[in-house]
């Protein structure tokens, strides 16, 4: 299974956009690139989610690079109920979904 | 209520007991899976079940056993619970298009299992 790489934490302020990174150099053809977030005490939830141009939904857009090796989710205004651990994940064919250990983002008010 | 429900949502048992915990949905999924965490870490996949007759391995299928009764019910089963078993337990469940990588997850609010 492909793997992808996040940083394992990042600080926002309220109201600023935010930008969180994902390398996943060893994607395949078939990859879609999926976005889930976790709030404290609760399942992840489903952000987003793209294979090849850029997405936009009302939660988050989804930048992926030409190449595909990387991609970034943009919250374009932070607020207090973003603060989560985000997990950028490859999901191909197979419907496995591996997760791996995801970004804290902290918002500051 | 809620999409996909999980039962127990906090359990306490001891060394050797069997425990099972329920997922159920009202999604109309067909794929469901079990996931594990640990406090700190993501979530690893022990099983996944894309119709009630295929039942597949994930990453950590050791010590731990699933049924899928019905396309709504999907249970996890501990034969007989280890410490290193307490974790937090999600259920989650998400359409079968068949051969995308686009199904998107919807999951269960979780169970916390703890192992004397």
């Amino acid at each position: 299974d492909a793997k992808t790489t996040q940083p394992n934490s990042m600080e926002s302020n309220e109201e600023e956009p935010v930008h969180l990174p994902c390398n996943h150099s060893t994607i395949s053809g078939t990859d879609y690139i999926h976005w889930y977030r976790q709030l404290p005490s609760q399942g992840p939830e489903y952000v987003i989610h793209g294979l090849t141009s850029n997405v936009n939904n009302r939660m988050a857009s989804l930048a992926i690079a030409e190449d595909r090796k990387s991609s970034t989710l943009i919250l374009h205004r932070a607020t207090l109920r973003d603060a989560a651990v985000y997990y950028c994940i490859l999901r191909d064919y197979t419907d496995k979904l591996i997760f791996g250990t995801g970004t804290r983002l902290q918002v500051f008010p | 209520d809620a999409d996909v429900t999980q039962t127990p949502r906090n359990r306490i048992t001891k060394t050797g007991k069997r425990i099972m915990l329920e997922c159920s949905q009202t999604k109309g999924h067909d794929r469901m899976y079990w996931y594990r965490q640990d406090p700190g870490l993501g979530l690893r996949l022990i099983y996944y079940s894309f119709d009630v007759k295929d039942i597949n391995k994930g990453e950590i299928s050791d010590g731990y056993s699933v049924s899928r009764q019905a396309q709504a019910k999907f249970s996890l089963s501990l034969e007989s619970a280890i410490p290193n078993q307490t974790a937090l337990y999600f259920c989650a469940t998400s359409e079968g298009i068949k051969d995308s990588g686009a199904n998107v997850l919807t999951f269960g609010a979780g169970s916390r299992l703890t192992v004397l």
